[in-house]
């Protein structure tokens, strides 16, 4: 079982459409969970860390599922703009700073 | 303004032929990252440190090597460079700790190396 794994996608949707990607991870205790978005030929960039309790960042929320081991990511009113690849992040070593593993990525095409 | 500053943007190297990427950061995080990403897969960590100490990713080919001289710098060094070593090359810093903002990955912009 892959350490940190996503639907690789792709996803495409209208604008305005309601998409959300799932992430699992492997350890259970992973500590730190974040949401990076990247653009093609481009560095990642992060949208949105993860905590326990969920959280939302205008259009964009994430949620964590402990018992089940996953995060969430819920992309609402969906834009043109959101195009890109959607990465999971997780510090699956547990400590403060860690090991920070990548899932594949979920690749999201909004079109008009 | 940058923070994380890569060097070169692009590397265009011949077989066999060595090559150093550099990272330099202005943020003062004490974890520095370097990860290795091909097309359309996700950054593979290859090492990193933590202040001067030193982790390498088990699966990390003897090819690679990384030098950190201080905390704002940090090297990759491909000794011999193969085919299969094109790619991104990204480095990321970290802060340690639990408070808010720990953990999280500034990233330059990243090294494209290509391998003739």
């Amino acid at each position: 079982r892959k350490e940190v794994e996503q639907d690789p996608g792709p996803f495409n949707v209208p604008e305005g459409a309601t998409v959300a990607f799932n992430c699992t991870y492997s350890n259970s205790a992973s500590q730190s969970f974040f949401w990076y978005r990247q653009d093609c030929r481009k560095e990642p960039k992060l949208l949105m860390s993860v905590y326990s309790s969920g959280n939302e960042d205008g259009r964009f929320t994430a949620q964590l599922n402990r018992a089940s081991q996953y995060i969430s990511l819920l992309i609402r009113d969906s834009k043109l703009s959101d195009s890109a690849t959607y990465l999971c992040v997780v510090n699956i070593g547990g400590t403060s700073y860690g090991k920070l593993t990548f899932g594949q990525g979920t690749i999201l095409t909004v079109h008009p | 303004d940058a923070m994380v500053i890569q060097n070169p943007r692009y590397q265009v190297t011949q077989f066999g032929k060595p090559v150093t990427l550099s990272c330099s950061q202005t943020l003062n995080h004490n974890v520095m990252y370097w990860y290795q990403q091909k097309s359309s897969q996700a950054p593979k960590l290859l090492f990193h440190y933590y202040d001067k100490d030193f982790n390498n990713e088990a699966d990390t080919p003897d090819n690679f090597q990384s030098r950190r001289p201080n905390t704002s710098f940090c090297f990759l060094d491909i000794r011999s460079p193969g085919l299969g070593d094109a790619a991104m090359y990204l480095c990321a810093t970290s802060r340690l700790g639990r408070i808010s903002g720990a953990n999280v990955l500034t990233f330059g912009a990243g090294s494209r190396l290509t391998v003739l």
